[in-house]
């Protein structure tokens, strides 16, 4: 299994619709996880820290699996706006990167 | 929130040159910094781990003598990529820890280096 591995996208989705990340890591010693989102040639920004209760921030809510080793980010009610890459981040011995998944909102 | 600054924004050199990156942090000191390099429609790929006076922790396949790494204060991480060729061409970012913990990280607004 790769270090950090997500859905390899891109996801074009309809404005309005639901949409589902997942991503899965190797390291079962990992501490942290988070979800970034990073626009085209811009720098990767956070866009919530991932916890293992679940959590939820407006339209975004992201849920933790230790057992299965996997995170995962919802987002409800999709507008044009959310069209980014979305990069899982996990932090073990080191801070690791998956290689994102893109996301296309269709208006 | 904690800001990194990171400088110049874009830079177009001629094959050869040699250029210098910054990276500071505003208003916190940074213990660690990271550089990264993303190419186009791929992830960040961690280049090197920098610790305010010590030398910095390069990843395997990272030249350390071509991608040189300074970090002599708390909040100023230099990253120098020297006798720059074509397919350094990249986008260069950096980012900073604040305090002992990985919480969050914090980045630069990257660099954007063409080698002509």
């Amino acid at each position: 299994r790769k270090e950090v591995e997500q859905d390899p996208g891109p996801f074009n989705v309809p404005e309005g619709a639901t949409v589902a990340f997942n991503c899965t890591y190797s390291n079962s010693a990992s501490q942290s996880f988070f979800w970034y989102r990073q626009d085209c040639r811009k720098e990767p920004k956070l866009l919530m820290s991932v916890y293992s209760s679940g959590n939820e921030d407006g339209r975004f809510t992201a849920q933790l699996n230790r057992a299965s080793q996997y995170i995962s980010l919802l987002i409800r009610d999709s507008k044009l706006s959310d069209s980014a890459t979305y990069l899982c981040v996990v932090n073990g011995d080191k801070i690791i990167f998956g290689k994102g998944t893109r996301l296309h909102i269709l208006p | 929130g904690a800001v990194v600054s990171q400088h110049p924004s874009w830079v177009i050199c001629k094959s050869g040159t040699s250029v210098k990156i910054e990276c500071r942090s505003l208003d916190f000191q940074a213990t660690t910094m990271f550089w990264y390099r993303q190419f186009p429609k791929q992830s960040l790929m961690l280049m090197a781990t920098s610790n305010e006076g010590s030398k910095a922790t390069y990843e395997q396949g990272v030249e350390k003598d071509k991608f040189l790494i300074n970090h002599a204060s708390l909040t100023l991480s230099t990253l120098t990529v020297t006798s720059a060729h074509p397919e350094d061409s990249s986008f260069y970012i950096c980012s900073a820890t604040q305090g002992g913990g990985f919480e969050k990280l914090f980045f630069g607004s990257g660099t954007q280096l063409s080698v002509l």
